[in-house]
């Protein structure tokens, strides 16, 4: 229950192209679903965050749609550019954050 | 730059051995958590201090402990360590005790020879 199951693994996307990550979890009493960057060498950093309260977020090219009843979020990155290339973790929190597996995004140009 | 800082950025150790490492969090966060990253389990989170309490426990191996001193900073200690354990440990601060934005510092690289 206290899993965030993340898809896909890895995701390759032309330069202006969409990329799309998608999240899933159990626990209804999560409240607060992060979506984190992290580039190599680096630690994660707080993209977009969103809860359960809305059902989407955008910030500049990044957008969270978020599905209550479905339990599923998921992020979109608008005209995917070639710096956008590192691994994105979704999260879930009810307090400690857990984290999804990571996707590793490569955007070719 | 998270303005957490952890040191040793790498660690090169054998089995059986024993190792800390620190974290400074950002200045006036009174939280600090630990999660290991390795290629197979992802991000797994170990365990959060609050202003010198332990607050919420993760996937923490007992060979593994941790602590959090009255000036904030933490120090994560693993014992008896197995090839198992290597992997990038960090850091994460915040200012609240519960849920809010997680500032990570850049890492320990740990390996276990």
């Amino acid at each position: 229950q206290q899993q965030v199951k993340q898809s896909p693994q890895s995701l390759i996307v032309q330069k202006g192209g969409i990329s799309i990550i998608n999240c899933a979890y159990e626990n209804t009493a999560f409240d607060y679903f992060p979506w984190y960057q992290q580039f190599p060498g680096k630690g994660p950093a707080l993209l977009i965050a969103i809860r359960p309260d809305v059902s989407e977020k955008k910030e500049g090219r990044f957008t969270i749609s978020f599905n209550k009843s479905a339990k599923q979020f998921s992020l979109h990155i608008m005209d995917s550019q070639p710096g956008d290339s590192a691994t994105y973790f979704c999260a879930a929190s009810g307090g400690k954050l857990i984290f999804g597996q990571g996707t590793e995004l490569s955007v070719k140009p | 730059d998270s303005g957490v800082t952890q040191t040793p950025k790498h660690l090169i150790t054998a089995t059986g051995q024993r190792v800390t490492l620190r974290c400074s969090p950002r200045s006036g966060d009174l939280s600090v958590y630990w999660y290991q990253q390795s290629l197979d389990q992802g991000l797994q989170f170990l365990i959060q201090y609050y202003n010198g309490e332990e607050r919420a426990k993760g996937n923490i191996l007992e060979r593994f402990s941790a602590q959090q001193f009255p000036d904030l900073h933490s120090e994560l200690n693993l014992s008896s360590l197995e090839l198992g354990d290597s992997a990038l440990y960090f850091c994460a601060s915040s200012v609240v005790g519960l849920g809010g934005e997680l500032f990570f510092g850049s890492g320990t690289q740990l390996s276990v020879l």
